[in-house]
């Protein structure tokens, strides 16, 4: 069974930093491209990162561009993404996500919460 | 301001048909596949319409989709108390290299 469980997530002050890791099995982590996707309270989603399988393409948000670096580490079939100068609109549930508009065969991590407040 | 449009809210009474349109350009839906996904509160997001208009095994045909030029809708025939939910479209943005979503619709069974 596929498995996306997300953590780091949490409080932190405006302009702090946090790091998300998302821990995938019941898959070949190392085969797939993953993406960081994210949902502010009430709002619909909105794509924040993606990394391909071996990390040579990496794609950012312009909202997110500059502050955010997507990473993995495919030995331990991790994501990561580190948040730095966080705003009160990065405030959003974090979902780790694999292949969302490919197919079929999407899975999405339950989310965890980023709370950006003074 | 999400990139791909869609009605905030639409409802409708048991049994009849709704549609949730979606709204894009060339870069995402014109040239891509679209995705229509379905989230109930506090749970993540569930595919219910990938490729445009194919349905994943264990969703009812009640739900049907199409896709036309930059737009995209979805259909929800026989309408139940159960298909209340928030409902999303995807697609890949060529331009931004990463999936394009809309800003849900809020489907309420009346």
């Amino acid at each position: 069974e596929v498995q996306l469980v997300e953590s780091g997530g949490g409080l932190v002050r405006p302009g702090g930093s946090l790091r998300l890791s998302c821990a995938a099995s019941g898959f070949t982590f190392s085969s797939y491209s993953m993406n960081w996707v994210r949902q502010a309270p009430g709002k619909g989603l909105e794509w924040v990162s993606s990394i391909s399988s071996t990390s040579d393409h990496i794609y950012y948000a312009d909202s997110v561009k500059g502050r955010f670096t997507i990473s993995r580490d495919n030995g331990n079939n991790s994501l990561f993404l580190q948040m730095d100068s966080l705003r009160a609109e990065d405030t959003a549930l974090y979902y780790c996500a694999r292949d969302p508009v490919s197919g079929s065969n999407v899975y999405w991590g339950q989310g965890i919460l980023v709370t950006v407040s003074s | 301001q999400s990139v791909l449009t869609q009605p905030p809210s639409v409802s409708g009474t048991p049994g009849q048909r709704v549609t949730i349109s979606c709204s894009g350009s060339s870069s995402n839906i014109g040239n891509n596949y679209v995705y229509w996904y379905r989230q109930l509160p506090g749970t993540a997001p569930k595919l219910l319409i990938f490729r445009n208009d194919q349905r994943p095994s264990g969703v009812p045909d009640r739900f049907s989709a199409s896709k036309s030029v930059t737009s995209a809708s979805l259909a929800i025939s026989g309408l139940r108390s159960e298909d209340e939910a928030d409902y999303h479209c995807a697609s890949w943005d060529d331009s931004l290299s990463g999936p394009v979503f809309g800003g849900g619709t809020k489907l309420t069974v009346l």
